[in-house]
């Protein structure tokens, strides 16, 4: 079975700092693609940051980067300087080529002011 | 706003009622998607379309739903003899039809069955 795991229920940051969100995906394709989507309370869901995995290197937007690791199947989004605003629910999720996207079950990120 | 629109956004209905819900996609969009998301849980795949072709429908899709996307435009979902059980946020998402594009996400319909 295809899936993605985020082991980190709920997470805290103070607001300025740095956290690192975790993700691990399972997949025997070649041909797939990785996102971090945001929700925010009562809010749509947004697209973060996306990943090709045939790119080695990592993708950045802004505050928040990936540390995409292909081999262990790991892919962890990092936002740095953290603001108010970043307090969301975060999915990390993956897309084997034109098909269907498939979310974790969400990390709970606060901002502490 | 990303350009999915659902309706409604509020459905409260008794349980053995049947309800719809409608999603229009971005218009330039040919997949869209809908998926099943119960509070502190991440979104759970329901079924999804190529224009009006239905590609692919989950498991977790029983026989009391039914999704249609008439003429590759606007979808509806329809839920027929509610059960509590079916008491969730219904999103809808829309994406291009190319290899690894991301989808955009409705803003939803939050279901109660009472």
């Amino acid at each position: 079975a295809q899936t993605v795991t985020q082991s980190q229920p709920e997470m805290s940051v103070q607001e300025a700092e740095t956290v690192t969100l975790s993700c691990t995906y399972d997949t025997s394709e070649s041909d797939y693609y990785l996102f971090w989507y945001k929700q925010p309370p009562s809010r749509q869901m947004i697209l973060v940051i996306r990943q090709e995995a045939y790119k080695q290197q990592n993708a950045t937007e802004n505050r928040f980067s990936v540390n995409f690791q292909k081999a262990a199947k790991s892919f962890s989004l990092k936002i740095s300087d953290s603001q108010l605003g970043d307090a969301a629910m975060y999915f990390c999720a993956y897309r084997i080529g034109d098909d269907k996207i498939i979310f974790g079950k969400g990390t709970r990120l606060h901002i502490l002011p | 706003d990303t350009g999915v629109s659902q309706d409604p956004r509020h459905k409260i209905t008794k349980r053995g009622q049947n309800v719809t819900f409608r999603c229009d996609p971005i218009s330039e969009h040919n997949r869209l998607y809908w998926y099943r998301q119960t509070l502190g849980q991440g979104p759970e795949f329901l079924t999804y379309f190529q224009n009006e072709a239905q590609l692919e429908k989950s498991r977790l899709l029983s026989d009391r739903f039914s999704a249609e996307r008439p003429k590759g435009s606007f979808s509806t979902l329809e839920i027929q003899r509610t059960e509590q059980g079916d008491s969730a946020m219904y999103l809808c998402a829309s994406s291009r039809g190319r290899r690894g594009t991301e989808a955009f996400f409705g803003q939803g319909t939050r279901l109660t069955v009472v």
